[in-house]
C-alpha cells in the first residue's frame, strides 16, 4: 500500500535550534518524494522535491531509499518557519497523477 | 493570472441540499486535480483530469460525488444530497504534465460546513 507518515503532530524548537521533521513512506515502484508548507492563512505551496535536490529558505531533504525516508532538515531555525509541513509521495517518477500525503508536521519556532 | 482560484470560499448547506464548487487552473495547465482536507489530517486525493478526460477517481469518491472539467479548462465538483460528513476543506490543484516538471500549485480551498 502506498503510504505517507509524519510521526510528529506537533515539533516545538527555538530559534536557532536545528530541525528535523522526520517523514517515511511506503512505495513499490519509483516514488517522487516532495515536502509542501502551509503558512498561516496561505495556500499550500511546495517547498522542495527530492529529484531537483535544491535547498529552499535553508532547508534540505535526501531521500533514503533503505530506509524509505525523506526528511526534511534546516540547521537554524528562524521564527518565519512556524508553519505546517507536510511530506508527499508521486508515483511512477512522478508521472502518476495523484499526490499521497502525510498527515502533517506543525512546527513551531519560538523566539 | 494570479494563480488556482476557487469558489466559493466557504460554503454553509443543510443536510441533503447540493453544492457545485469550481475550480480555475492556471492557465497553461493541462492536468487539475482535488483533494479534500478534513481537520488533523493532510489531502487526500479525489480525483484528477487531464485536459477534459477525467484519468483516476479515488474510493473516496463516492456516487454522490461528480466532477467535471467540460472544456479541458475550469472544473465543477458537486455533491449530491450532502451529509455531515462531507464538511471538509476541498483543494483544487493543478499542473503542467510535461519534461519532469509535475508541481502541483493548489488554490485556496472551498470550506463547506454541513449542518
Amino acid at each position: 500500500a502506498q503510504r505517507v507518515t509524519q510521526p510528529e503532530k506537533l515539533l516545538s524548537v527555538f530559534k536557532g535550534a536545528p530541525v528535523e521533521l522526520k517523514c517515511n513512506y511506503s512505495y513499490s515502484g519509483s516514488p517522487e518524494l516532495f515536502w509542501y508548507v502551509q503558512y498561516s492563512r496561505q495556500r499550500l505551496q511546495l517547498l522542495l522535491r527530492h529529484i531537483s535536490r535544491e535547498s529552499i529558505k535553508g532547508f534540505t531533504a535526501d531521500l533514503n531509499k533503505g530506509e524509505t525516508s525523506f526528511h526534511l532538515k534546516k540547521p537554524f531555525a528562524q521564527e518565519e518557519d512556524s508553519a505546517m509541513y507536510y511530506c508527499a509521495l508521486s508515483g511512477q517518477g512522478g508521472s502518476q497523477g495523484n499526490l499521497i500525503f502525510g498527515k502533517g508536521t506543525k512546527l513551531s519556532v519560538k523566539p | 493570472d494570479t494563480g488556482v482560484s476557487q469558489d466559493p470560499r466557504h460554503k454553509i448547506t443543510k443536510r441533503g441540499q447540493n453544492v457545485t464548487f469550481r475550480c480555475d487552473p492556471i492557465s497553461e495547465h493541462n492536468r487539475l486535480y482535488w483533494y479534500r482536507q478534513t481537520l488533523g489530517q493532510g489531502p487526500e486525493f479525489l480525483t484528477y483530469f487531464q485536459n477534459e478526460a477525467q484519468l483516476e477517481k479515488s474510493r473516496l469518491l463516492s456516487d454522490r460525488f461528480s466532477a467535471e472539467r467540460p472544456k479541458g479548462s475550469f472544473s465543477t465538483l458537486e455533491i449530491q444530497r450532502t451529509e455531515q460528513g462531507d464538511s471538509a476543506m476541498y483543494l483544487c490543484a493543478s499542473s503542467f504534465h510535461g519534461l519532469l516538471n509535475y508541481e502541483q500549485y493548489f488554490g485556496p480551498g472551498t470550506r463547506l460546513t454541513v449542518t
